[in-house]
């Protein structure tokens, strides 16, 4: 159990245009989703925190309207670049915090996603 | 001020031996957990280890154990009888306590890219 997904793995879009990651939790509820940004051999810096039915919580420094979070359901969560621009290109990875539904797993275990790489040209 | 700190930018390491890779870490909280993730050049995030702060013994997860030395805020990574495919980046990082709605988000360190010959 506890496994997260990402769509799309990949992604390479024109400078300007915007970009959909969904992160899913497939088998258990998740109240809290996280999104993450990672540069190459570089740390994971959170983004945001994006809670089911609330607006998402940012980290200092992310732009509000640059990276829409929208926490729709208890196993959905979507991050959208908008106007992406060639700095933005980078791996983006969601992570989910383990909760209801959750067989054999731990409440205080983050579940991460595969990542999503955006390449923007 | 960094929070969690890995001053092992690269570690190398003998196939079968044993490896430390350091996790030190500093937060006024006195309920915090310490976690261990390994990320492989897919890219992939894999949990290997998690340490509460108020958990008496070392946390063990197969030939993964956590040194924890809490008055040194420190929480070492040993990996024991290394293996080709333990070759990755690894993280340590940090979740504070609190509640609130940004509970449970972690603070990561710089990584240390482990590298096990042959």
């Amino acid at each position: 159990g506890a496994v997260v997904s990402q769509h799309p793995s990949r992604v390479i879009c024109k400078s300007g245009t915007s970009v959909k990651i969904e992160c899913r939790s497939l088998d258990f509820q998740a109240t809290t989703m996280f999104w993450y940004r990672q540069f190459p051999k570089k740390s994971l810096m959170l983004m945001a925190t994006s809670n089911e039915g609330s607006k998402a919580t940012y980290e200092q420094g992310v732009e509000k309207d640059k990276f829409l979070i929208n926490h729709a359901s208890l196993t959905l969560s979507t991050l959208t670049v908008t106007s992406a621009h060639p700095e933005d290109s980078s791996f983006y990875i969601c992570s989910a915090r383990g909760g209801a539904g959750l067989a054999g797993g731990n409440s205080y275990e983050q579940y991460f996603g595969p990542g999503t790489r955006l390449t923007v040209t | 001020a960094q929070k969690i700190t890995q001053t092992q930018p690269g570690m190398f390491v003998q196939e079968k031996e044993a490896v430390t890779l350091d996790c030190t870490y500093d937060t006024s909280d006195q309920s915090y957990g310490l976690f261990w993730y390994k990320q492989p050049s897919s890219g992939e995030m894999i949990f290997l280890i998690y340490q509460g702060s108020y958990d008496e013994q070392n946390a063990t997860e197969g030939r993964y154990s956590l040194n924890f030395q809490k008055a040194r805020k420190s929480a070492n990574l040993v990996i024991s009888a290394s293996q080709l495919g333990d070759s990755a980046m690894y993280f340590c990082a940090m979740r504070e306590g609190g509640g609130g709605t940004s509970y449970g988000k972690l603070t990561f360190g710089q990584g240390t890219i482990l590298t096990v010959h042959p």
